[in-house]
C-alpha cells in the first residue's frame, strides 16, 4: 500500500497545550498537505508545504517537512477545544499527477476543555 | 477558497439499487476530479481519477463496473454505485483542483447507507 502512516493514532490533550502529529510517507512527492476532518464531515485544507520547503507557518499551525526521512510533522500551538478533529496528511505527485492525493492513516485529536 | 459541492450529503438505498452522487465545482473549472472512499474511523482511500471528456482511471482493486464515473463537463463529475450492497455503505468524498500544483478542494462528502 502507498498509504502513509501517522502517529499517534489518537492524542488527547488539555486546552492550551501544544499538539504534535507526525506523518511518514513512502514515495517521492511534489507537495505534502495537511487536512482536518470533523466527525462525519468533509475535509478542510490546512496547509500545503512543497518538497523544496522545510518549514511553514499558518496562524497556530507549524508544519515541517524532511524529505530525506520522508516525514512531516504538524504542530498546533495553544490548542482549543474546537481543534478536536481528525488530522490527515496527504501527499501528491504519485505517478506524476499532482492533486492525486494519498492520505495518511490520520490522527484523532481530542482537546479537553 | 474554491467551492466544491457534493450532493446528496446522505442517502439510504435498498440493496440492489443504484445511487448517483454528484460533485460540482461551483466557481471554477476542473478538468480532473478525484473520488475517495472512507470507512468509519479510517483514512480516505483513492478510488479513481475522473477526467473530463475521457474515461476515468481506477485504482487497483476498485471495480469500474461497480463504481461508474462520468465527467461530462468541466464542473461536474458523478459517481454511480451500481447494484449497491450493504458492504458499499461508506462515506464518499470528491475533490477538485483549479490548476495543477495547487491545493485540492473537497466536497462535504456523501454518507451512503445500503439496507
Amino acid at each position: 500500500s502507498q498509504q502513509g502512516e501517522e502517529d499517534p493514532q489518537a492524542l488527547s490533550i488539555q486546552e492550551g497545550e501544544n499538539a504534535t502529529m507526525n506523518c511518514s510517507y513512502k514515495t517521492s512527492i511534489n507537495n505534502l498537505q495537511w487536512y482536518r476532518q470533523n466527525s462525519g464531515r468533509g475535509l478542510v485544507h490546512l496547509i500545503l508545504i512543497r518538497s523544496n520547503e522545510r518549514e511553514k507557518h499558518s496562524g497556530r499551525l507549524r508544519v515541517t517537512l524532511d524529505t530525506s526521512k520522508k516525514s512531516s510533522s504538524l504542530l498546533i500551538t495553544a490548542s482549543r477545544a474546537a481543534d478536536t478533529a481528525s488530522y490527515f496528511c496527504a501527499t501528491d505527485g504519485v505517478g506524476g499527477a499532482t492533486n492525486k492525493l494519498i492520505f495518511g492513516t490520520g490522527t484523532l485529536l481530542a482537546v479537553q476543555p | 477558497g474554491a467551492v466544491v459541492s457534493q450532493h446528496p450529503s446522505r442517502v439510504i438505498c435498498k440493496s440492489g439499487t443504484s445511487v448517483k452522487i454528484e460533485c460540482r465545482s461551483l466557481d471554477f473549472q476542473a478538468t480532473t476530479m478525484f473520488w475517495y472512499r472512507q470507512f468509519p474511523k479510517q483514512s480516505l482511500m483513492l478510488m479513481a481519477t475522473s477526467n473530463e471528456g475521457s474515461k476515468a482511471t481506477y485504482e487497483q482493486g476498485v471495480e469500474k463496473d461497480k463504481f461508474l464515473i462520468n465527467h461530462a463537463s468541466l464542473t461536474l463529475s458523478t459517481l454511480t454505485v451500481t447494484s449497491a450492497h450493504p458492504e458499499d455503505s461508506s462515506f464518499y468524498i470528491c475533490s477538485a483542483s483549479r490548476v495543477v500544483d495547487t491545493e485540492a478542494f473537497f466536497g462535504q462528502g456523501t454518507r451512503l447507507t445500503v439496507v
